[in-house]
């Protein structure tokens, strides 16, 4: 079975700072890793998905994050932020094996003040 | 861009009714998904379905719950007979593939409130 531990319920960043929303999963098998964001109001959007490869996965918005094996951990991170980036953020795992549900976090509530 | 929709956006229910919330997926997507997420708490995955079948459903899925495609773009889900504990968002998700790797595209949500 897999599980998501998003550490922080809420960050408060004021504009133009950076910020990182932590994540960190467990299973007993191989797995992929996402990040959606819900703004007001909408549904959930993917920002980006590590299945393979380079470590540092690239998405929308100007959002990156690091996927790290030996410490279980998908990290999300913006170099600098906008009142905009405003929302809900959720990571997720889904198991590799053919399994296609998703495993979600309890999500991270990002405001970004003026 | 195509895009998942959800009717209605709120829904309001006596305990004890019967519900069906709609969804509309993405119009060449195969896999279709239902998610809820009670207030203050994990998003958590209901039922998944392809080829007009359940492909997987957590123990959330019991027989008040039910699923259908009743037409060639709807997905429906049926709860038979609402309790308090059924008040929640619901999710509707769909994917071209079921495969690990194939994104999930959500819908905006239903809110269901049960009184």
């Amino acid at each position: 079975a897999q599980s998501v531990t998003q550490l922080d319920s809420q960050v408060p960043v004021f504009e133009e700072a950076p910020v990182e929303l932590r994540c960190n999963y467990s299973s007993s098998v191989s797995v992929y890793l996402f990040w959606y964001v819900q703004y007001p109001n909408q549904g959930l959007q993917l920002l980006l998905k590590y299945l393979s490869g380079s470590t540092l996965v690239k998405g929308i918005n100007g959002f990156e994050a690091e996927f790290n094996k030996s410490q279980t951990s998908f990290h999300l991170r913006k170099p600098s932020v906008h009142i905009s980036d405003t929302a809900e953020y959720f990571c997720a795992v889904r198991a590799s094996g053919g399994y296609n549900k998703l495993i979600f976090g309890a999500g991270t509530r990002l405001a970004v003040h003026p | 861009e195509p895009e998942v929709t959800q009717t209605p956006s709120h829904q309001v229910t006596q305990m004890g009714q019967e519900v069906i919330l709609r969804c509309v997926p993405i119009s060449n997507h195969l896999y279709f998904y239902w998610y809820r997420q009670i207030l203050g708490q994990k998003v958590e995955f209901l039922v998944s379905f392809y080829n007009n079948e359940i492909s997987e459903k957590s123990e959330i899925f019991d027989d008040q719950f039910s699923v259908e495609r009743p037409d060639g773009s709807n997905f429906t889900l049926k709860i038979r007979s609402t309790k308090l504990e059924d008040s929640a968002m619901y999710f509707c998700a769909s994917s071209a593939g079921g495969g690990g790797t194939d994104t999930q595209y959500f819908g905006p949500g239903t809110r269901l409130t049960v009184l």
